[in-house]
C-alpha cells in the first residue's frame, strides 16, 4: 500500500491545455515536495511546500498544499512539450526525516 | 562531477547471484537515501542514513537486502540471492539535511535485470 496516491496515473494532452495532478494521503505531512523525472535520469526537485493551505507558483506551475496537510495538487497552465515527464510528489512525516514518494503521474504533452 | 554518482549504471545477473550497487553522494551531504523504481513508476523507499545515527531500514523488502555506509560517505546496497522481482532501477539520493528532509539530489540510478 502506497502512502501517497497520485492521480491520474497517466495523462496525455495537447500543447496549450491546462491540467491538474493530485497527490492524496490519509497521513499528515510536515512538508511535501514535487519532483519531475525524465527518462534515464533521477528526479529533480520543483518545489517544497511546508504550510497548510500554502500556494506556490513557479512560472506556469502552481502548487498547493492542503489545509489539513494530507494532500497536494500541481496545476500546469498552457502545457508545453517540455513539460513532458514523470511527476512525483514526496512527503515528509513528522518525526521522520525520510521522504515517501507517491505513485507518480506520467505526463505527455503532444505538440 | 559534483553530483551523486552511482555504479554500475546497468547490471544483468542470473537469479540466485548476489549484487552490489554503489552510491557516492555529494560531498558534505549527511543524509543518504536508497529507493527502488519499477517500470517508471513511483519510488519505493528502501533505507535512509543520517550522519552517524542508526539507519532507518524500515523499507527493505526482505532480509536479502542490506546496505551500509562507510565513513559517512559512500554507500553500498547489497542484494543476496537475487530474484526476478528484484529487477528495477535502484536510485540513490543525498541531502544536506539540517533537520528536515530538504532537497534530495539523485543519481542516475543503477538498472538491475535479474534473468
Amino acid at each position: 500500500t502506497q502512502l501517497l496516491e497520485q492521480s491520474p496515473q497517466f495523462l496525455s494532452i495537447q500543447e496549450g491545455e491546462n491540467l491538474t495532478v493530485y497527490c492524496n494521503s490519509s497521513s499528515v505531512f510536515s512538508s511535501l515536495q514535487w519532483y519531475r523525472q525524465e527518462p534515464g535520469e533521477g528526479p529533480v526537485l520543483l518545489v517544497t511546500v511546508v504550510t497548510g493551505g500554502e500556494v506556490k507558483k513557479l512560472k506556469r506551475l502552481t502548487f498547493q498544499f492542503g489545509d489539513a496537510r494530507k494532500d497536494s495538487s500541481l496545476h500546469i497552465t498552457a502545457a508545453q512539450p517540455g513539460d513532458t515527464g514523470l511527476y512525483l510528489c514526496a512527503g515528509e512525516r513528522y518525526g521522520a526525516n525520510n521522504l515517501f514518494f507517491g505513485t507518480g503521474t506520467r505526463l505527455t504533452v503532444i505538440p | 562531477g559534483a553530483g551523486v554518482s552511482q555504479s554500475p549504471s546497468n547490471k544483468v545477473t542470473e537469479k540466485g547471484k548476489d549484487v552490489e550497487l554503489r552510491c557516492d553522494p555529494i560531498s558534505g551531504h549527511t543524509a543518504l537515501y536508497w529507493y527502488r523504481q519499477s517500470l517508471g513508476q513511483g519510488l519505493e523507499f528502501l533505507i535512509y542514513f543520517q550522519g552517524n545515527s542508526a539507519p532507518d531500514k524500515s523499507g527493505l523488502p526482505s532480509d536479502r537486502f542490506s546496505a551500509e555506509r562507510t565513513g559517512g560517505s559512500v554507500s553500498t546496497l547489497t542484494i543476496q540471492r537475487t530474484q526476478q522481482e528484484d529487477s528495477a532501477v535502484y536510485l540513490c539520493a543525498s541531502s544536506l539535511n539540517s533537520g528536515a528532509a530538504g532537497e534530495l539530489f539523485f543519481g542516475e540510478g543503477s538498472r538491475l535485470t535479474v534473468l
